[in-house]
């Protein structure tokens, strides 16, 4: 069974930092492209950042280049999410999602994990 | 950057109607649009990629169709469980990837 768990959100002042993980199981993880996508209060998905299979390339959305970096542990089927100079913008439930297909990098997300909220307040 | 824009907002039903919820993108996606279900304290659950495949276990009454810029996602007969709020999502444009606004499909 595929499961993705998110832990690392917190309440955190603007001007913050904050690391996301997300632990996988059930699955290659190695062979999946993985992204982390954000969901402000009442509001719709929005994608964030995704890195391939490989760990090689990373994509961003505008709103967090230079202050968010996406990494992966493919040792420990693990998935990172180092935010820096958080702003209240920011505050959302944060999710990561895994490509439904092997060594494709298809961003279609079908699975997600239960989310970690975070808040920046000061 | 491709927008997308869901209408309606809301769609009031009944168990047993259908549901027609519609997806209109500012510029071609071809067919790579997916749409997703989510429920009050639960993440996002995929239906259909790229246009019209259903995901693993998604039940026939969920349907997909539209290539370009306009899509349509139906629910042949509403079942109680359907009752959510359905986003759309592209992956030919990107980055970045862009999501509509979402439908909620309300009981009527």
């Amino acid at each position: 069974e595929v499961q993705l768990v998110e832990s690392g959100g917190a309440l955190i002042q603007p001007g913050g930092s904050l690391r996301l993980s997300c632990a996988a199981s059930g699955f290659t993880f190695p062979n999946y492209g993985m992204s982390w996508l954000r969901q402000p209060p009442g509001k719709g998905p929005e994608w964030v950042s995704t890195i391939k299979d490989g760990g090689d390339t990373t994509y961003y959305t505008d709103s967090v280049k230079g202050r968010f970096t996406v990494s992966r542990d493919n040792s420990k089927s693990t998935l990172y999410l180092q935010m820096s100079s958080l702003r209240a913008e920011d505050t959302a439930i944060y999710y990561c999602a895994k490509d439904l297909s092997v060594h494709s990098n298809d961003r279609i997300f079908d699975f997600w994990g239960q989310g970690t909220l975070v808040t920046v307040s000061s | 950057e491709t927008a997308l824009t869901q209408s309606p907002a809301t769609l009031s039903l009944s168990p047993g109607e259908r549901a027609t919820l519609s997806c209109r993108a500012s510029q071609s996606v071809d067919i790579y649009l997916a749409w997703y279900q989510q429920k009050p304290g639960q993440a996002p659950r995929l239906l259909i990629y790229d246009a019209s495949n259903r995901a693993t276990g998604i039940p026939a009454r969920f349907s997909g169709s539209g290539s370009g810029t306009d899509f349509t996602l139906t629910i042949s007969s509403l079942e109680p469980e359907d009752f959510a709020v359905y986003y759309c999502q592209q992956r030919k444009n990107w980055p970045p990837l862009t999501f509509g606004g979402g439908t909620k499909v309300e009981i009527k």
